[in-house]
């Protein structure tokens, strides 16, 4: 199985911060990964996919990077409604893996 | 904008089979790959299988053996049945689609259902 690590498993700030979350694949997926964001008591909803594109819908400072065995989350300017979990999921091989999370907290 | 609805028993006892079924509304589910994920808070988000109409099924091999997948396009319907259950099985189970040709997976999601398995 391609393990999947995420970091940090938790983080903490404030309204108009910049924040980065990445994701590390043990093997290389190509672009092959999608970012989800997942609040309480409710199900993970996709915001990027192919690694880099922008879920339609989903606002402008939510960003993703890299390929291969890298990639990178980036919330640029955190709005409340942005506090929440994070998980990265790898479709490039079966069976497909999720990261264990990130959650976002408000600082 | 495709709408997913997950059904089935809320309780299952060990050793049994727990089927459950995602109603897909918004959308031929011909044009959709068909998923089955969990979520428990032992092992967080747990992929179980994808499956197309066409039949071209893949399962998690740490599950194959306890798992089947169906679909039913009279109804716009895909199903899970997963046999012997134990607690270890006790999660909140999705169902997802992704539409075929688009890049990515898991565009839209059900709501999830909570199985608990108990006796």
């Amino acid at each position: 199985d391609i393990q999947m690590t995420q970091s940090p498993s938790s983080l903490s700030a404030s309204v108009g911060d910049r924040v980065t979350i990445t994701c590390r694949a043990s093997q290389d997926i190509r672009n092959d990964l999608g970012w989800y964001q997942q609040k309480p008591g409710q199900a993970p909803k996709r915001l990027i996919y192919a690694a880099i594109s922008l879920q339609s819908g989903v606002p402008s400072r939510f960003s993703g990077s890299g390929s291969g065995t890298d990639f990178t989350l980036t919330i640029s300017g955190l709005q409340p409604e942005d506090f929440a979990t994070y998980y990265c999921l790898q479709h490039f091989s079966n069976p497909f893996t999720f990261g264990q999370g990130t959650k976002l907290e408000i600082k | 904008q495709v709408q997913l609805q997950e059904s089935g028993p809320g309780l299952v006892k060990p050793s049994e089979t727990l089927s459950l079924t995602c109603s897909v509304s918004g959308g031929s589910i011909n044009n959709y790959f068909c998923t089955w994920l969990r979520q428990s808070a032992g092992k967080g988000l747990e992929w179980i299988g994808r499956m197309y109409v066409s039949g071209n099924t893949i399962y998690n091999p740490s599950l194959k053996s306890r798992v089947t997948m169906s679909i039913d396009t009279s109804k716009n319907q895909f199903a899970l049945r997963l046999t012997s259950v134990t607690a270890a099985d006790t999660a909140v189970y999705y169902c997802a689609t992704n539409p075929l040709l688009h890049l990515g997976d898991l565009s839209a999601w059900g709501q999830g259902t909570l199985v608990t398995v108990s006796s």
